[in-house]
C-alpha cells in the first residue's frame, strides 16, 4: 500500500501569516495516463471534508487563491499565503494513483 | 446542487448486521464512481471501499474485505453499504464521496458497533 506521510501534525499559526504542510507518498504518484493523483481536504469542526485541490495544483470551485498546491512524485506541499479564522481545521492529503486509496494522517491547524 | 445524502446508521451488536445508502442528486449518477470513507471518533479519514461507474469493478480495503460489499442501483441513483460481522473497531462515522478523486462528500452517518 502507499504511505502517505504529512508533516507537521500539528501546525500553530498566527493568523494573517502563512502556513505550509507537507505530504510525502511512499510510491511515485504519477498514474499510467501521466496524471499526477495527489489531492487535498479540509476538514472543519464537525464538517465533512471538502475537498481543495486535486491533481497536486488545482483548485476546486469556491476555494480561496490563498490556498495553492504545489509538489510533483513523491513530494507535495499545501500552502495558505495569509491563514485566515474559518481555515482552522485539520487538513489531509490522499492519493489516488494506486489501489487501496490512501490518506495522509492529518495535519492540524490550530491557533497559536 | 450536487448533493450526497447518507443513512442507515445505528447502534448495532458485534457480528451484526447493517445496510448503508446514499442517495445521489444533482449530478449524472451512473457515469461517476463512487467511494464509501470512514472516519473513526477522534481519528483521521480512512478510505473503505470504491466502485466504477456501471459498478463493474469494485475495491475494498483489507480491513473490510469479504466482510462489506459496496454495491450502486444507477436507476435510483443509490450506492450502497453492506456491511456484514461487524467489530467494535468499524464504528465510524461513514461518508460517501464522489469519484475516485473525492470533489463531493456527504454529511456522513453514524455506525456504532457495541453491546
Amino acid at each position: 500500500d502507499v504511505v502517505m506521510t504529512q508533516s507537521p501534525l500539528s501546525l500553530p499559526v498566527t493568523l494573517g501569516q502563512p502556513a505550509s504542510i507537507s505530504c510525502r507518498s511512499s510510491q511515485s504518484l504519477v498514474y499510467s495516463d501521466g496524471n499526477t493523483y495527489l489531492n487535498w481536504f479540509q476538514q472543519r469542526p464537525g464538517q465533512s471534508p471538502r475537498r481543495l485541490i486535486y491533481k497536486v495544483s488545482n483548485r476546486d470551485s469556491g476555494v480561496p487563491d490563498r490556498f495553492s498546491g504545489s509538489g510533483s512524485g513523491t513530494d507535495f506541499t499545501l500552502k495558505i499565503s495569509r491563514v485566515e479564522a474559518e481555515d482552522l481545521g485539520v487538513y489531509y492529503c490522499m492519493q489516488a494513483a494506486h489501489w487501496p486509496l490512501t490518506f495522509g494522517g492529518g495535519t492540524r491547524v490550530e491557533i497559536k | 446542487e450536487v448533493q450526497l445524502l447518507e443513512s442507515g446508521g445505528g447502534l448495532i451488536q458485534p457480528g451484526g448486521s447493517l445496510s448503508l445508502s446514499c442517495a445521489a442528486s444533482g449530478f449524472t449518477f451512473s457515469t461517476s464512481n463512487m467511494n464509501w470513507v470512514r472516519q473513526a471518533p477522534g481519528k483521521g479519514l480512512e478510505w473503505v471501499s470504491a466502485i466504477s461507474n456501471s459498478g463493474g469493478n469494485t475495491y475494498s480495503a483489507d480491513s473490510v474485505k469479504g466482510r462489506f460489499t459496496i454495491s450502486r442501483d444507477n436507476s435510483k441513483n443509490t450506492l450502497y453499504l453492506q456491511m456484514n460481522s461487524l467489530r467494535a473497531e468499524d464504528t465510524a462515522v461513514y461518508y460517501c464521496a464522489k469519484a475516485y478523486n473525492m470533489d463531493v462528500w456527504g454529511k456522513g452517518v453514524t455506525v456504532t458497533v457495541s453491546s
